[in-house]
This record gives structure tokens, sequence and C-alpha cells, in this order.
């Protein structure tokens, strides 16, 4: 099973400044990755699949990089509501669909 | 509009079974995978199994195998997941997702909450 390591766990970072989170994958998943946000009490929310494109209604400010084994998600300038926790998981090694175990994106 | 909406919370003792649904409605549900999620109390996400309701043809995660069962009836649109005898630490958040063609889960039905206690 393909083991997704998201890091740091908890970053805390001012509004309007850019945080990265990242992922990295035990092993290759080539561009099948995805970012999910969620907000306590609330299902996750898909934001970026393919590890670097948008969803659909997705703010600009959200972008995702990276391939094989290493990814990032960047928030740009970030807002009030996107202080929660992001996921990143792997579809590559179906029917295995591994979540890395998360990062707080806390308000500094 | 795609919805997946999910049974209500439960409320279950140790030893007892639980079926919980998860319906879709918006697309045409048995041509897309269906898989289910939990998320233990202040946990991450933990992907369990999924099922294509036209066939079911049904996955589990190793981890889960065993445990419980995945199942659909692609009449009503719906797809379940049950525990023959429920232990504490089967008390969690349950979520039902859509698997897109793009293979994320963009999906998400809101959540069934899963308390199991004596």
């Amino acid at each position: 099973e393909i083991v997704m390591t998201q890091s740091p766990a908890t970053l805390s970072v001012s509004p309007g400044e850019r945080a990265t989170l990242s992922c990295r994958a035990s092993q290759s998943v080539s561009s099948n990755l995805a970012w999910y946000q969620q907000k306590p009490g609330q299902a996750p929310r898909l934001l970026i699949y393919g590890a670097s494109t948008r969803a659909t209604g997705i703010p600009a400010r959200f972008s995702g990089s990276g391939s094989g084994t290493e990814f990032i998600l960047t928030i740009s300038s970030l807002q009030s509501e996107d202080f929660a926790v992001y996921y990143c998981q792997q579809y590559n090694n179906w029917p295995s669909l591994t979540f890395g175990q998360g990062t707080r994106l806390e308000i500094k | 509009e795609v919805q997946l909406v999910q049974s209500g919370a439960e409320v279950k003792k140790p030893g007892e079974s639980l079926k919980i649904s998860c319906k879709g409605s918006g697309y045409s549900s048995a041509n897309y995978w269906i898989a289910w999620v939990r998320q233990m109390p202040g946990k991450g996400l933990e992907w369990m199994g999924i099922i294509y309701p036209d066939d079911s043809d049904t996955r589990y995660s190793p981890s889960f195998q065993g445990q419980v069962t995945i199942s659909a009836d692609k009449s009503i649109t719906t797809a379940y997941l049950q525990w023959s005898s429920l232990k504490a630490s089967d008390t969690a958040m349950y979520y039902c997702v859509r698997r897109e063609m793009s293979g994320a889960f963009e999906s998400w039905g809101q959540g069934t909450m899963v308390t199991v206690s004596s």
C-alpha cells in the first residue's frame, strides 16, 4: 500500500501570507494526486486533482504542483476562510486510494 | 446538481448490527464508483472501500476487509455500508463520496455519525 506523508502536521501562517503544504508518496503516483480541504463539522471539499488542476469553483489562490512522489499545495494570500485541515490523496494505485494524515493550517 | 444524501446519525451498542445508506441523485448514479471514508473523532480520513453500483463490483481497503460490507441497490441509486457486530472503535463519522472520471472524489455526502457505546 502506498503511504502518503504530509508535512508539516501544523502550519501557522498570518492572513495575507503564503502557505506551502507538502505531500510525499512512498512510491510514484504519477500525477494522480488530489488535495482536499476540510473545515470543522463539514465534509471534505475537493480543491485540486491531477496534482495541479483546480476543481470547479476553487479560487485561483489555490495551486498544486509536483509529480511522482513529491507534491505541493500552495495557497497564496491566505484568507480567513482558508484556515482548515488539508489532506492529500493518491488514486494511482487502484483500488487503493490512500489519504495523507493531514496538515492543519492555523492562524498565526 | 449532484447530491449524495446519507442516512441519519446512529447510536448503537457493541455487538449490534447496522446498515447506513447513501442515496445519489442528479446523475446516472449506477455509472460512478461510490466510496466510503471513515473519520474517527479528531482524526484524519481513511478510505474504506468502493463499489460500482451498476454491477456491484466492490473493492476494500486491506484495513477494512472483513470488517464491513459495502453493497448497492442500483434500482434506488443507493449505496450501503454495514456492520454485523459493532465495536466501540467503530465510533466515527462515515462519508460516502463519488469517484469522478478524473479519479478524485468530488461529490461528498454530508456524513453519518455512528456512535457505539454500552
